[in-house]
């Protein structure tokens, strides 16, 4: 099985609300990584979880607060967003090794009123 | 740094033609290199993937990719396209960076079939 699911699938909301994007995968990878992607451009990465801890921070704004909480699940927290925040948010996994095949899921499309 | 650069943002072919989208790379180490395909509001999945050895990989749904070191070009074909294979697809190369390892990718190239 090489799923990665995504909950939820469309989410709307406003720039005071909190929400929770849930990503979740039983490949026992110890990679998992969460992108943002606008319309008609590649998946820019946002963070990346190593062993469940936060390996890598893209420089993203703290009103995206990521989450590790075991070794299948990742979390994106989301709060005070702006609507240039609005895109398609993927998660993936992986081993966590140079060259691994990285397993998308299908994403959550976030529009921000 | 290790990247990808993609030709052509949009390349239109019409039904049974020969598909060929282009990937170059830059890299002073052998080069981890992936195609990816995106069909409309979905996820990114894996076409194929050259990591050593034979330098023609073959991957899902009829494609195939050559490594050639010397052109540092990773191209995509599929000898005859289907409609089913208008989407978005992404040339990717693995590094690493601060004790793990991402992907960073080319900006992507639309593919169009016309019937």
């Amino acid at each position: 099985d090489t799923e990665v699911t995504q909950t939820p699938k469309h989410l709307v909301m406003g720039m005071t609300n909190k929400k929770s994007l849930k990503c979740e995968q039983h490949m026992g990878h110890r990679a998992m990584y969460w992108y943002k992607q606008k319309a008609k451009k590649p998946p820019e990465l946002m963070f990346v979880y190593s062993y469940e801890k936060l390996s890598i921070n893209e420089s993203v704004p703290s009103r995206f607060s990521p989450e590790c909480p075991n070794s299948s699940l990742l979390n994106l927290h989301l709060h005070a967003l702006q609507p240039e925040d609005s895109a398609l948010y993927l998660c993936a996994s992986s081993q966590d090794r140079l060259g691994e095949t990285q397993y998308f899921g299908p994403g959550t499309r976030l529009l921000v009123l | 740094a290790q990247s990808v650069t993609q030709l052509g943002s949009h390349v239109s072919v019409s039904e049974g033609a020969l598909v060929l989208l282009r990937c170059n790379y830059s890299s002073s180490v052998p080069p981890y290199l992936f195609w990816y395909v995106q069909y409309p509001n979905q996820g990114l999945q894996l076409l194929l993937k050259y990591t050593t050895g034979a330098t023609l990989v073959k991957g899902i749904n009829g494609f195939e990719a050559e490594f050639k070191k010397s052109e540092t070009s990773f191209h995509l074909t599929k000898p005859s396209a289907h409609m089913s294979d208008a989407a978005e697809y992404f040339c990717a190369v693995s590094v690493s960076r601060a004790g793990s390892y991402q992907l960073t990718f080319g900006k992507g190239t639309k593919l169009s079939v016309i019937p």
